[in-house]
């Protein structure tokens, strides 16, 4: 199985951070590689497909990046609304895979 | 819009079978683009991929609950179903239904959006 780890598995901000949260595959699996967003009591939401791709509706001040096996989630500007759970997710290979989470708390 | 809608009970008895349908509105099951899936989520923890399945039937589990594990489609009811058999407390979570979508020619790989409500299942006599 491909492990997916992510770091930090919790991070403190204020509204306006810069949040940069990191997602490293145990093999390179290409651009093969999403984020989700998770509230407390939610189902997770798709942010970011393909490494880099916008899902429709979601903000741009998220942006995705990376290939191989590095690969980052960024929040340009910490908004109150981005407090959440995230995680990245690999589709290179089954079974598909999920990080763990970086918890995104309010500093 | 399309929504998914999980259904079951919500407790299960230890060695028995865990029984969930996934009810799709707002679009057709029917389509070569998406797999049908089910992602589960034990309390306070992260996630996990338990399988997916296409229209046609075609099926896809993880490995470490393929043996326990059956995931079928009636396209006429525009649903999909999860079977778990003999149940024990580790298969406590909240369980989600999703689309999963085909990048195709448009992106690499697959994705999940959107996804279900959940449906807490909790194993316990």
């Amino acid at each position: 199985d491909i492990r997916v780890t992510q770091s930090p598995s919790s991070l403190s901000a204020s509204v306006g951070d810069r949040v940069t949260i990191t997602c490293r595959a145990s093999q390179s699996i290409g651009n093969y590689l999403n984020w989700y967003q998770q509230k407390p009591g939610k189902a997770p939401n798709l942010l970011i497909y393909a490494a880099s791709s916008l899902q429709t509706g979601v903000p741009s001040r998220f942006t995705g990046s990376g290939s191989g096996t590095d690969f980052t989630l960024t929040i340009s500007s910490l908004r109150p609304e981005d407090f959440a759970t995230y995680y990245c997710q690999q589709s290179y290979i089954s079974p598909l895979t999920f990080g763990g989470g970086t918890k995104v708390e309010i500093k | 819009q399309l929504q998914l809608q999980e259904s079951g009970p919500g407790l299960v008895k230890p060695s028995e079978t865990l029984s969930l349908t996934c009810t799709v509105s707002g679009g057709s099951i029917r389509n070569n683009n998406y797999f049908w899936t089910w992602v589960r989520q034990p309390p306070g923890k992260g996630l996990e991929w338990i399988g997916s399945i296409s229209y046609s039937g075609n099926t896809y589990y993880s490995p470490s609950l393929e043996s326990r594990v059956t995931i079928s489609i009636d396209t006429s009811k525009n649903h999909f179903s999860l079977k778990v058999f003999s149940v024990t407390a580790a298969d406590t979570a909240l369980y989600y239904c999703a689309r999963r979508v085909r990048g195709g020619m448009v992106a690499s790989g697959t994705w999940f959006d959107p996804w279900g409500q959940g449906s807490l299942v909790t194993v316990s006599s």
